[in-house]
């Protein structure tokens, strides 16, 4: 089964403070994604990558960056943490499938972020 | 860009009932995944069930079905003989068939089965 590691499950945070959010894929997966889950917002994409040291944007990446040096592991950074970037955040990845043949996301537990 | 809506904030049923969940979408592709994830409290997500958007048959996996229907831009998600495990929130997904494998997601609905 493909496994996805976030570092942490709860992690307490004061604002302004620099925050690293960790996650590993043991299952040699191309795509890596990150998502922030707010109650009656579902999951929004703020970053993925489709490769090493390739990143996109999503559709909230404003305040966040992220880094991907090495394949099976994909960084969420909050480069000056705010209250408003207390969330759940979500780790995935999925394999690049043959061409025309995109293949589903496992997720990782999750990360329950407060910013103080 | 796409859009999915769940419209049912919250549902219950009862243990060994059946309950249908709706999920409507909209998107200009003509070729595309739609996905079922499930969130119990506190626990991973997980996928139940995956539809491929040129394939007319319904998917199914176990106490699981959907109904799709691609004209109408619905995928209704049908769980038979509830048990108290399928206490989750639920997410209706959309991916592109070609391209970035991102997913947009609608707003969950969060189904709670009591004894």
């Amino acid at each position: 089964d493909v496994k996805v590691t976030q570092s942490s499950r709860y992690l307490v945070k004061r604002t302004g403070e620099k925050v690293f959010l960790e996650c590993v894929q043991d299952m040699d997966h191309e795509n890596m994604f990150w998502y922030r889950q707010d109650p009656g917002l579902g999951l929004r994409l703020i970053y993925f990558s489709y490769d090493v040291k390739m990143k996109e944007k999503g559709d909230i990446p404003e305040g966040y960056s992220v880094s991907r040096e090495k394949k099976e592991r994909f960084s969420l950074i909050l480069e000056s943490a705010s209250t408003n970037q207390t969330s759940m955040y979500l780790c995935a990845s999925s394999l690049s499938g043959p061409r025309g043949s995109n293949q589903p996301q496992h997720f990782g537990d999750g990360t329950r972020l407060s910013i103080l | 860009a796409q859009t999915v809506t769940q419209s049912q904030p919250e549902m219950s049923v009862q243990e060994a009932e059946t309950v249908t969940l709706s999920c409507t979408y909209d998107t200009s592709e003509n070729n595309y995944y739609l996905f079922w994830y499930k969130q119990p409290p506190s626990r991973q997500m997980i996928l139940v069930i995956r539809q491929e958007a040129y394939k007319q048959q319904n998917a199914t996996e176990n106490r699981f079905s959907v109904n799709f229907q691609k004209a109408a831009k619905s995928f209704s998600l049908k769980i038979s003989d509830s048990q108290l495990g399928d206490t989750a929130m639920y997410f209706c997904a959309f991916m592109k068939h070609e391209g970035y494998s991102t997913l947009t997601f609608g707003k969950g609905t969060m189904l709670l089965v009591s004894p």
